[in-house]
């Protein structure tokens, strides 16, 4: 098994560009999680989805952020515009339903400029 | 809302030394309960898990830890700690309600082990 596959592994671009982060789930988990984690404010959940539909979006920051999961097997976290602010390690974790243990991405380091 | 609290956030032991983290979780119903651990630069990678059963939960690398329900507490332990524990780590808690799982996670305990 791959495990989490997330992409890019790191992300560099100017205040005000759109970004893309990409995450691939374990085959069979049905429950995906996006999360932050930075110096600051630690490890945050932004969303979940299960089944592909999101289930709980309030831990997404503003307007700015979206989040899609289109089918089983991919989900993304959009940025647009990007900050400096949301610069921060991107985590994508899936876990099986009602079997609550995730596995993690290697996550995506993001820097905005 | 459901909260998971860890008291310590930045713990330093000499090598051989014991570890206690602390974990306490807000009430809620029935949980599932986890440790995870994050070293220096890498993702979060799982270090035990306590669904039911005999609350004392081994996991890799020589730790343990107890569920107490009746304190709310799931505390993680190693009797003597190396110097490559150094990492930061993670208690998790998941209620078991409706809607799908969502797993929450405390704010992290940075541990580090000095030689």
């Amino acid at each position: 098994d791959a495990g989490v596959i997330q992409s890019p592994r790191h992300e560099v671009t100017e205040m005000g560009q759109e970004v893309t982060l990409r995450c691939k789930p374990i085959s069979g988990h049905n429950s995906l999680f996006w999360y932050r984690q930075t110096m600051m404010r630690g490890l945050e959940l932004l969303i979940y989805f299960n089944n592909n539909v999101p289930i709980d979006d309030s831990g997404m920051p503003e307007d700015r952020f979206s989040a899609k999961m289109p089918n089983a097997s991919f989900s993304t976290l959009k940025i647009q515009p990007s900050e400096p602010r949301d610069s921060a390690v991107y985590f994508c974790a899936t876990s099986r339903d009602r079997v609550v243990e995730a596995f993690f991405g290697q996550g995506t380091r993001l820097t905005v400029v | 809302a459901q909260s998971v609290s860890q008291h310590n956030h930045h713990v330093i032991l000499s090598e051989a030394a014991s570890l206690e983290l602390g974990c306490n979780y807000s009430y809620g119903g029935t949980v599932n309960l986890f440790w995870y651990v994050q070293y220096p630069g890498q993702h979060l990678q799982l270090l035990l898990k306590y669904f039911s059963g005999d609350p004392l939960v081994k996991g890799i690398k020589g730790f343990e830890a107890e569920f107490i329900k009746s304190k709310f507490s799931f505390n993680l332990r190693k009797p003597s700690v190396q110097w490559s524990d150094t990492a930061e780590y993670f208690c998790a808690v998941s209620w078991l309600t409706g809607g799908g799982n969502k797993l929450t996670f405390g704010t992290g305990t940075q541990l580090k082990v000095e030689l």
